[in-house]
């Protein structure tokens, strides 16, 4: 079974910073699989980012993922307001990351 | 538009089974596998199960196994989780999700289920 451990568990940043998501898979894993999911509270997770990094529809070009193997990136650029909240990565479909919490310096 | 629409939250004592319901639309409900995915409180995501819509056929994780059955309705375009006996570690946000091959596009809006005597 693959596990997903993401890295760090809160970040803490200021609008306009840069973020930097990590998630490590257990094992190599099709960049064709991983995906990327944000929750705000008491809201259903929303799809960001799929296939490493193509980004659903709807999603501003701040955010962008990256990776390959075991080793994938979630990049917010500059962060708004409303990225702060809890990211989840998931190797399609039974496994997701522990999460990473964005909150506001 | 495609929506999914779960049924309201519910309250059940340990030992008893909760059934929860999730309508689609907007979509031909037929046409995407749909995965059930559960949150406890201040916790992350973790799978439950897929179906088919189409045929009928499921796949559960392994925690799950025997005491979650997925199903559907395929002519009210509702897709249905049912849990046995409830236990105080079931208590979560129950979500439904929309497959679309390789990530999970659309969401409901999640139904809490507490469990406690």
């Amino acid at each position: 079974e693959i596990v997903l451990t993401q890295s760090p568990g809160t970040l803490s940043l200021s609008p306009g910073e840069r973020a930097t998501l990590s998630c490590r898979a257990s094992q190599s894993v099709s960049s064709s699989y991983l995906a990327w999911y944000q929750q705000k509270p008491g809201q259903a997770p929303r799809l960001l980012i799929y296939g490493a990094s193509s980004r659903a529809t709807g999603i501003p070009d701040r955010f962008s993922g990256s990776g390959s193997g075991t080793d994938f990136t979630l990049t917010i650029s500059r962060l708004e307001p409303e990225d702060f909240a809890v990211y989840y990565c998931q190797q399609y479909f039974r496994t997701f990351g522990q999460g990473t919490k964005v909150e506001i310096k | 538009q495609v929506q999914l629409v779960q049924s309201g939250a519910e309250v059940k004592k340990p030992g008893a089974s909760v059934k929860v319901s999730c309508k689609a639309s907007g979509y031909t409900f037929t046409s995407y596998h749909m995965h059930w995915v559960r949150q406890a409180p201040g916790q992350g995501l973790e799978w439950m199960g897929i179906i088919n819509p189409s045929g009928g056929s499921t796949s559960y994780a392994q925690k799950f196994q025997g005491r979650v059955t997925v199903t559907r309705d395929t002519s009210t375009s509702t897709l249905y989780m049912e849990v046995n006996s409830l236990r105080s570690e079931d208590t979560a946000v129950y979500y439904c999700a929309r497959d679309l091959t390789n990530r999970l596009d659309y969401w409901g809006q999640g139904t809490l289920v507490t469990v406690s005597s």
